[in-house]
């Protein structure tokens, strides 16, 4: 399995507060990427990274913000969490060439707010 | 905006049949195509890549054709077995930038 390390497993957590998910990766991948799972709506990206310091926004990236100050590290902030983002957020990674294209999933992270 | 559509949405079969799931995408201009395989709870699991100048892969009992013109890719399991029951889903990177567009998937579900 590829190295990649999804922190928290589960959150619960209250309307308004801030939350910060967390993507480790140990295979120097230049990609890195936020999707959220729901039902009815599959996986949609949120954010993406294509370096250290160097993000860009996806499909559904109002709500959210995101950091990569190290290679290996890509964390997810809810500057105040809403109902609306409860869902499973998955981080990937990809080496970006040929066969180091495939994208390669964490564990993913169940987030609730009540 | 590509959009990707997964035909049949779940689909039941009998241990040992062959069986092949469907993936239609909009937008032919593609970079890449990929299957990939999610257990209930669990993260995705990539099972084939192919690249646009690529007809096919293979891997195994899996079998994944691209036919980019008419927007088509097919994934074919041979002889399948109660271990391959789990969601099966297609993803198109386009060539306009880094961006994986994901199929709703197909449930899978082999009987023993």
């Amino acid at each position: 399995d590829a190295g990649i390390t999804q922190s928290p497993r589960h959150k619960v957590t209250e309307t308004g507060t801030p939350v910060t998910l967390r993507c480790h990766q140990t295979e120097n991948h230049r990609y890195m990427y936020w999707y959220r799972q729901d039902p009815g709506h599959g996986l949609r990206l949120i954010h993406y990274s294509y370096g250290v310091k160097d993000t860009d926004k996806g499909e559904v990236s109002d709500g959210y913000s995101v950091s990569r100050s190290k290679t290996e590290d890509f964390l997810l902030t809810l500057e105040s969490a809403t109902s609306s983002q409860t869902s499973v957020y998955f981080c990937a990674i990809s080496g970006g060439a040929g066969d180091h294209e495939k994208l390669f999933f964490g564990s993913g992270t169940q987030l609730s707010v009540l | 905006k590509q959009e990707v559509t997964q035909i049949p949405a779940a689909l039941s079969v009998p241990e040992g049949e062959n069986l092949v799931l469907n993936c239609s995408f909009t937008d032919s201009a593609i970079y890449n195509l990929q299957w990939f395989r999610q257990d209930p709870g669990k993260g995705l699991t990539s099972l084939l890549l192919i690249q646009s100048s690529q007809r096919e892969q293979t891997s195994g009992r899996l079998n994944a054709s691209l036919d980019k013109s008419s927007g088509r890719s097919t994934l074919y399991i041979a002889a399948s077995q109660p271990g391959d029951s789990a969601t099966y889903l297609c993803a198109v990177r386009d060539n306009y930038g880094q961006n994986f567009v994901f199929g709703p998937g197909t449930r899978l579900s082999v009987l023993p």
